[in-house]
């Protein structure tokens, strides 16, 4: 089965930091490009990263840059993203998803995502 | 940034009716070189995350039923249930995905 299931979320104070991961399974994950998605519930999706296949090349949203660090592990199937000076506005829901296959900026997969709460 | 502008913000439509969603970029997602718009259409319910139904602007992922189609081209896209059924309530949201960072619609809520 097709998978992704993220973890790592939690409560954290203005200018913590936190780690998520992302275990894939079910498909060649080091193949794969994949995206952080962030999303506070009830409100609208928020590109925030991706990484491509072999983790060498990365890009970020202008409000996480500097801050959060993309990053995967292909012997472990396992996608991470580093953030470091949290702030309120962080917190969300956060996605891993996979790029589509041929359209990489798409994302065809999608875990069940882990909450990132921010406050003191 | 590429804004992503969707239309309407909720609209409710009766069972077996025509859902029409609109989708409107602040610049053109349309790549010349290959004639394709860099644009999708994504599906999320209540407590699930987001599904992939189009990309390319009008090719649908595999298993989406074909109720469900994109058209538009450059700028202006259209997101078409064709006969709503009573498990496509959700709301929608539009992508683009012609340069970063890649940006999201508003979203669009259809209800019955």
């Amino acid at each position: 089965e097709v998978q992704l299931v993220e973890s790592g979320g939690g409560l954290v104070q203005p200018g913590g930091s936190l780690r998520l991961s992302c275990a894939a399974s079910g498909f060649t994950f080091s193949n794969s490009w994949m995206h952080w998605v962030r999303q506070v519930p009830g409100k609208g999706l928020v590109w925030v990263s991706r990484v491509d296949a072999n983790g060498s090349a990365t890009s970020y949203a202008a409000s996480v840059k500097g801050r959060f660090t993309i990053s995967r592990d292909n012997a472990k199937n396992t996608l991470y993203l580093e953030m470091n000076s949290l702030r309120a506005e962080d917190a969300a829901l956060y996605y891993c998803a996979r790029g589509g296959d041929g359209h990489r900026y798409t994302f065809d997969i999608w875990g069940q995502g882990t909450m990132v709460t921010v406050s003191s | 940034d590429i804004v992503m502008t969707q239309s309407p913000d909720s609209l409710a439509v009766s069972l077996g009716e025509r859902a029409t969603i609109n989708c409107k970029s602040s610049q053109s997602v349309l790549y010349s070189s290959n004639s394709k718009n860099f644009l999708a259409w994504y599906q999320q319910k209540p407590g699930q995350p987001p599904k992939l139904l189009i990309y390319w602007a009008s090719m649908r992922e595999s298993g989406v039923p074909d109720r469900f189609s994109g058209s538009g081209s450059g700028t202006d896209f259209t997101l078409t249930i064709s006969s709503l059924q009573a498990e496509d309530v959700a709301v929608y949201y539009c992508q683009q995905y012609y340069s970063t960072p890649l940006t999201f619609g508003g979203g669009t809520k259809v209800e019955i």
